[in-house]
């Protein structure tokens, strides 16, 4: 089994729509949880932090489930610039970073 | 905004020579990382360190692969003798605490020929 599992998509959705991206991971000693967002050729930047009784940024509602391993990204009213690809990133207490491959969005007028 | 800083940005080298890449991370970090993505292919951790030593590396850190911190400010990966398999987009990152998320450098792309 992978260590960090995403569905790579590509996922194609219009302008305003909501889209939702899943994640589950086979450590059960991973500590910490996030969602980076990686435009093509580019570094993976911090979307949000990930945290057990959820949270919200904006439009962006990440979600983690320790029980079943899994962990959720809902984007709302999704704009064009949304448009890159989603890694989800989870963190083992010796700060070894796993990543997911990522899925990818693309968002159209 | 502080930021991670990496040179060079291409690189390009021969099949069997050395490479050093150079990173400069953010100034009250205390946490360093290496990552490499190979076109097309997932982020993949390398090493980490902390206190002047590794602290976690990935089976793909062998003993062609090394770190150091040679002064307070520089961070460097070096790979003694490459292979064309090592062609890859290599990262640096840096935190400020441990298990806090990472800040990431804008790459280093490796080309070995």
């Amino acid at each position: 089994r992978k260590e960090v599992e995403q569905d790579p998509g590509p996922f194609n959705v219009p302008e305003g729509a909501t889209v939702a991206f899943n994640c589950t991971y086979s450590n059960s000693a991973s500590q910490s949880f996030f969602w980076y967002r990686q435009d093509c050729r580019k570094e993976p930047k911090l979307l949000m932090s990930v945290y057990s009784s959820g949270n919200e940024d904006g439009r962006f509602t990440a979600q983690l489930n320790r029980a079943s391993q899994y962990i959720s990204l809902l984007i709302r009213d999704s704009k064009l610039s949304d448009s890159a690809t989603y890694l989800c990133v989870v963190n083992t207490w010796n700060n070894d970073m796993r990543f997911g491959a990522g899925t990818r969005l693309t968002v159209k007028p | 905004e502080p930021e991670v800083t990496q040179t060079p940005s291409h690189q390009v080298t021969q099949m069997g020579q050395e490479v050093i890449l150079r990173c400069v991370p953010i100034s009250n970090h205390l946490y360093f990382y290496w990552y490499r993505q190979i076109l097309g292919q997932k982020v993949e951790f390398l090493v980490s360190f902390y206190n002047n030593e590794i602290s976690e590396k990935s089976e793909i850190f062998d003993d062609q692969f090394s770190v150091e911190r040679p002064d307070g400010s520089n961070f460097t990966l070096k790979i003694r003798s490459t292979k064309l398999e090592d062609s890859a987009m290599y990262f640096c990152a840096s935190s400020g605490t441990s298990g806090g998320h990472e800040y990431f450098g804008p790459g280093t792309r490796l080309t070995v020929l």
